[in-house]
């Protein structure tokens, strides 16, 4: 069976610092991979996508970048966080048109 | 652009009475169309996939209906239980990877 891993759970980051999340899919081969982000009391925002190795599209221009090293990971890097990139970030996979599925989510505080 | 609507935000009803969730579209060209349930800072659960050639899906307690000509979809929840409550979101599914959210129901289900 497919899984998603996302970690950390948590993060609290001073504001400039650097930031790396990281997402991995098991069971699933050339999966569509996606970064979402979710406000405090907002919608789901789409900040990146992929469809294969290489290949990331950028839905909202901000400091945030992704990159997809290998077939199942999906990394989301900032060089330096602002405030406003405090949020819920959470990674999803899916295989061509079958259900879009989540992981549990990391939780990001800029201080 | 495909806008995704959920009305009401919030919703409280005694344990035992049906739930009916509403989500509406604006561009009935989707592909399929997707039910979640969120608790409160945990990842999104998948509840249901309706594929455009369907008219309705059905899980347990849970059936979702879609009516792509009106741009509508409901989510049915028989017999509400206090475990119910969570926040349910509902995504559109266009003919590329950009999935459009609504911004979810809150549902309290009361003992």
């Amino acid at each position: 069976s497919q899984t998603i891993h996302q970690w950390p759970a948590t993060l609290v980051q001073p504001v400039g610092s650097p930031l790396s999340l990281e997402c991995t899919v098991e069971g699933t081969s050339n999966p569509n991979l996606y970064w979402y982000r979710q406000a405090a009391g907002r919608g789901l925002q789409l900040l990146f996508y992929s469809v294969g190795i290489g290949q990331i599209s950028s839905e909202v221009p901000q400091n945030l970048s992704a990159s997809r090293p290998q077939d199942r990971q999906f990394i989301l890097s900032s060089k330096k966080l602002l405030l406003s990139d405090s949020g819920f970030y959470l990674c999803a996979w899916r295989e061509g048109l079958s259900p879009l599925h989540f992981g549990n989510g990391t939780r990001l505080t800029v201080t | 652009k495909q806008e995704v609507t959920q009305i009401p935000a919030a919703l409280s009803v005694p344990e035992g009475e049906n739930l009916v969730l509403n989500c509406s579209f604006t561009d009935s060209a989707i592909y399929n169309l997707q039910w979640f349930r969120q608790d409160p800072g945990k990842g999104l659960t998948s509840l249901l996939l309706i594929q455009s050639s369907q008219r309705e899906q059905t899980s347990g307690r849970l059936n979702a209906s879609l009516d792509k000509s009106s741009g509508r979809s409901t989510l049915y929840i028989a017999a509400s239980q206090p475990g119910d409550s969570a926040t349910y979101l509902c995504a559109a599914f266009p003919n590329d990877y950009k999935l459009s959210f609504g911004a979810g129901t809150t549902v309290t289900v009361r003992a």
